[in-house]
């Protein structure tokens, strides 16, 4: 099976609030953890990404947590946007590997 | 300009005819990817080529032939297309592994009828 997945398939937000979405992996050997996001009719786009000997790191408006104990990944995003409603995916390189593997995705849609 | 290009956006075809998929980085890239989105938006990887050479073939059917003539090109060419090969499909690239990222092209919709 795949190495990685997602805790939830959507998520409803409200304009302003802040947006988390979780991911947990499988393969201890994971050492790059990346956060993409895919508008509809469009490619995977880069967010954030985090290495394994890291345990946050924050971008504009969002910020990735890792929790190597759990195998646990998450995205923060603040103050959510019209713009934000989108799918995301988390994904992770293993060390050596020539390849990316990603969760399921989760549907994040912004009310207004 | 744009990263990773791919061409076409859109292929409609009927079962059992041949089709390729081109992509085209001009990131200086060496190591380039296809990677098959379902319709549940599950991304699996396909195919990773470094500097040319195939580096994985994730058990897809030898009806999928990849070719890359240079570093910055890598095709996907499909025979007798099935049904079930209806799918996104993305073309990526990275330097070496990956461990500065992954940069993705805007995919090629298949649609098999």
């Amino acid at each position: 099976g795949e190495s990685v997945g997602l805790h939830l398939p959507t998520l409803s937000v409200q304009e302003g609030d802040n947006s988390i979405i979780n991911c947990a992996y499988s393969n201890s050997a994971s050492d790059y953890f990346i956060w993409y996001k895919q508008e509809s009719g469009k490619g995977p786009q880069f967010i954030i990404d985090i290495r394994s000997n890291m345990d946050k790191r924050q971008g504009q408006r969002v910020t990735v947590l890792l929790n190597k104990t759990v195998k646990h990944l998450s995205l923060q995003i603040a103050a959510t946007q019209p713009g934000d409603s989108a799918v995301y995916f988390c994904a992770e390189n293993g060390i050596g590997d020539y390849k990316l593997s990603f969760g399921a995705g989760t549907t994040v849609t912004v009310r207004a | 300009d744009t990263a990773v290009s791919q061409t076409p956006k859109y292929l409609v075809t009927q079962m059992g005819n041949d089709k390729s998929i081109k992509c085209e980085q001009n990131l200086g890239h060496d190591t380039m990817y296809w990677y098959k989105q379902d319709s549940k938006k599950f991304l699996k990887i396909m195919f990773s080529y470094n500097n040319k050479e195939l580096i994985i073939n994730e058990t897809v059917p030898n009806r999928f032939s990849p070719k890359s003539p240079d570093k910055a090109h890598l095709n996907l060419h499909i025979n007798s297309l099935e049904l079930g090969d209806s799918a996104v499909y993305f073309c990526a690239s990275s330097q070496d592994r990956g461990a500065y990222g992954y940069t993705f092209g805007s995919g090629t919709r298949l649609t098999v009828v």
